[in-house]
């Protein structure tokens, strides 16, 4: 068992449905990621933050929008998904800062459909 | 060119094979370098840590890093039928974020 986790694991949702990934971690870290995991293609960073303040948006369409209310727990709201937006969403913590041997711990993920 | 590239697999061994998983990149600023073992419906687990060049050994898995030539390998003695998985490379600038390979997908056939 990791130190991250996420629910819900497994999602299900119509193009005009609003609904929230979470995502705490139980390291003590200051630094969580959102990645999509499509099959055969490199995780996609889509989120970062440090110290609950946002420092990266891959140029993420504005159906994905995150919240950081602590270092613990992240959040990812999504709404009018596109049937494309289905994959596997995975939330990642670090240390973060400038530590040179910042790793990273990645939860189990959330399988989401979009029909 | 995309900045790290790995062989997607499937690779198949017998139980007990040495495996060789690969990856090459082309920024040479990377100096931080992870693999990661994903097994299905589950998420990546980190494996292995090395920074720059060189050897790193832990039981039956080594990572071995050839920054001349950008290139990255993990093997696997005495494969198990427990391997099976993906395995995802990762690296890293200084302060920057993390890039990841597309994976490769090891079976080990028992």
């Amino acid at each position: 068992e990791t130190g991250v986790t996420q629910t819900p694991r497994h999602l299900v949702m119509g193009m005009t449905n609003k609904k929230s990934l979470k995502c705490e971690q139980h390291l003590g870290h200051n630094a969580m990621y959102w990645y999509k995991q499509s099959a055969k293609k490199p995780l996609e960073l889509m989120f970062v933050y440090n110290f609950k303040e946002q420092t990266e948006n891959n140029s993420v369409p504005s159906r994905f929008s995150p919240e950081c209310p602590n270092s613990s727990h992240l959040f990812l709201h999504l709404h009018t998904l596109q049937p494309e937006d289905s994959a596997l969403y995975l939330c990642a913590s670090s240390r973060g800062g400038v530590s040179s041997t910042d790793t990273q711990y990645f939860g189990p993920g959330t399988r989401l459909t979009v029909l | 060119q995309k900045e790290v590239e790995q062989d997607p697999g499937p690779l198949s061994v017998p139980e007990g094979a040495i495996v060789s998983l690969n990856c090459t990149y082309s920024n040479s600023a990377f100096q931080y370098f992870m693999w990661y073992r994903q097994y299905s419906r589950k998420g990546p687990e980190l494996l292995m840590y090395t920074y720059s060049s060189g050897n790193k050994e832990d039981g039956r898995f080594t990572a071995q890093v050839d920054k001349s030539s950008k290139y990255i390998s993990l093997f696997i003695r005495d494969s198990q039928p427990s391997d099976s998985a993906t395995y995802l490379c990762a690296m890293r600038a200084p302060g920057q974020n993390f890039v990841f390979g597309p994976g490769t997908r090891l079976s080990v056939l028992p």
